[in-house]
């Protein structure tokens, strides 16, 4: 399976953008990019995914690099409520996949009042 | 809409005994899955289900064995539980389609002494 990187922890202040970085360099040609967040003590929620053009969603947008080896994840503007475990995940929608997700540590967001 | 629910919240169990942890989902999903979370980890896969009947291995199958008798329940089983297996546990459905957004349920919280 494709690996994603990302930065262990960012900080952002309320009310400012927040743009959360994901390297995945050995993407392959069928992988979407999806991102997940995980609010403290709760299940992950979906936010948004895309395959090559950018995307918006009322949550976000994902800038994704012409090169497809990286993308981005952009909170327009962040609240309290924003805080949480980022996840940046490739899903391969080639094959047998069934939908199966993989993990990685993800990116913890702190958002200062 | 529920969503997915999970059943019990929170459980103690004692090294050796057994339990079965309860998903369901009122979206008419095809695919479910079970996730367990240890303390500043991602998620991992332990099994997943294509459809009603169906059952197949994740990352981390050892320990745990499922059952989908119907479309929208998918059980978790210890048979006899261990320390290791001291975690939080998440059921999440999706359906078919490239998209594959999961939903996730508010995880179960085992500790076992």
């Amino acid at each position: 399976d494709a690996k994603t990187t990302q930065p262990n922890s960012m900080e952002s202040n309320e009310e400012e953008p927040v743009h959360l970085p994901c390297n995945h360099s050995t993407i392959s040609g069928t992988d979407y990019i999806h991102w997940y967040r995980q609010l403290p003590s709760q299940g992950p929620e979906y936010v948004i995914h895309g395959l090559t053009s950018n995307v918006n969603n009322r949550m976000a947008s994902l800038a994704i690099a012409e090169d497809r080896k990286s993308s981005t994840l952009i909170l327009h503007r962040a609240t309290l409520r924003d805080a949480a475990v980022y996840y940046c995940i490739l899903f391969d929608a080639g094959g047998t996949s069934y939908g199966k997700l993989t993990f990685g540590q993800g990116t913890i967001l702190t958002v200062h009042p | 809409n529920a969503g997915v629910t999970q059943t019990p919240k929170f459980r103690v169990l004692k090294t050796g005994q057994s339990m079965t942890l309860l998903c369901a989902q009122d979206m008419n999903h095809e695919y479910m899955y079970w996730y367990r979370q240890d303390p500043g980890m991602g998620l991992r896969l332990i099994h997943y289900s294509v459809g009603e009947g169906t059952t197949a291995k994740g990352e981390v199958p050892d320990g745990y064995n499922v059952s989908r008798l119907k479309k929208q329940n998918f059980l978790l089983g210890l048979e006899s539980a261990a320390p290791s297996q001291t975690s939080v546990y998440f059921c999440a459905s999706s359906d078919r389609g490239l998209g594959n957004e999961q939903f996730f349920g508010p995880g179960t919280r085992l500790t076992v002494l």
